[in-house]
């Protein structure tokens, strides 16, 4: 079984179109990430949910929106896809204070 | 905001021969964690230091944590091509958000057969 996974893989949109990607880990873990990872593999924590609630939010631009039904699940929905949106996104979860950070086999977006 | 800075961006090795990245920061880290990215994967946890001074090992990996607190290394003796990949560090820093880890930019390494 998959530990964190995410859908789709690959994801190839227009610009201005609005797409969702879905995550969902089994681990029972209380924390979950959006990471974005761009052509030089550079990695920028987005969002971390913990319990449902946010508790980071870093400098994204509000296009960006986190959706957490429950701890078991965190979506990112991007509304109006921009070229510089392309990169892979990664879901992640942890537990407790360790922190270790358990990834999802990322999606990679392409903005045409 | 905080950052971790960790060099080489890219090292390029001949099979057998040792490969080290450095992690740096500019303050006192709580704790230092080491993933592996193979290329095409995903980031997978390799261990994690949180003593000063502290050294781990992992067949041939050997980490490291300063004993200030600010600065580690991976060093991986006789490299095979099965270490390809980008290794990141990934620190907390004391006072700093649970759940913020702070990514180095990583190194990528290629091993020549």
């Amino acid at each position: 079984d998959t530990a964190v996974s995410q859908t789709p893989k690959y994801l190839v949109t227009q610009m201005g179109n609005d797409k969702s990607i879905k995550c969902e880990q089994n681990l029972g873990h209380d924390t979950m990430y959006w990471y974005k990872q761009d052509s030089k593999k550079f990695l920028k924590i987005m969002f971390s949910y913990n319990n449902k609630e946010l508790i980071i939010n870093e400098t994204v631009p509000n296009r960006f929106s986190p959706k957490s039904p429950d701890k078991a699940h965190l979506n990112l929905h991007i509304n109006s896809l921009e070229l510089g949106d392309s990169a892979v996104y990664f879901c992640a979860s942890s537990q407790g204070n360790k922190n270790i950070q358990y990834f999802g086999a990322g999606t990679r977006l392409s903005v045409l | 905001g905080q950052q971790v800075m960790q060099i080489p961006q890219y090292q390029h090795v001949q099979e057998g021969e040792d490969f080290t990245t450095y992690c740096n920061s500019s303050t006192t880290l709580s704790n230092i964690q080491w993933y592996k990215q193979r290329p095409g994967g995903h980031p997978v946890f390799l261990i994690q230091l949180v003593k000063s001074g502290e050294v781990k090992k992992q067949k041939r990996l050997t980490f490291q944590f300063g004993e200030a607190k600010k600065n580690s290394s991976l060093h991986i003796t006789a490299t095979q091509t099965t270490d390809v990949g980008t290794y990141f560090c990934a620190a907390t820093a004391v006072g700093g958000s649970q759940g913020n880890l702070i990514f180095g930019k990583g190194t990528k390494l290629s091993v020549k057969p």
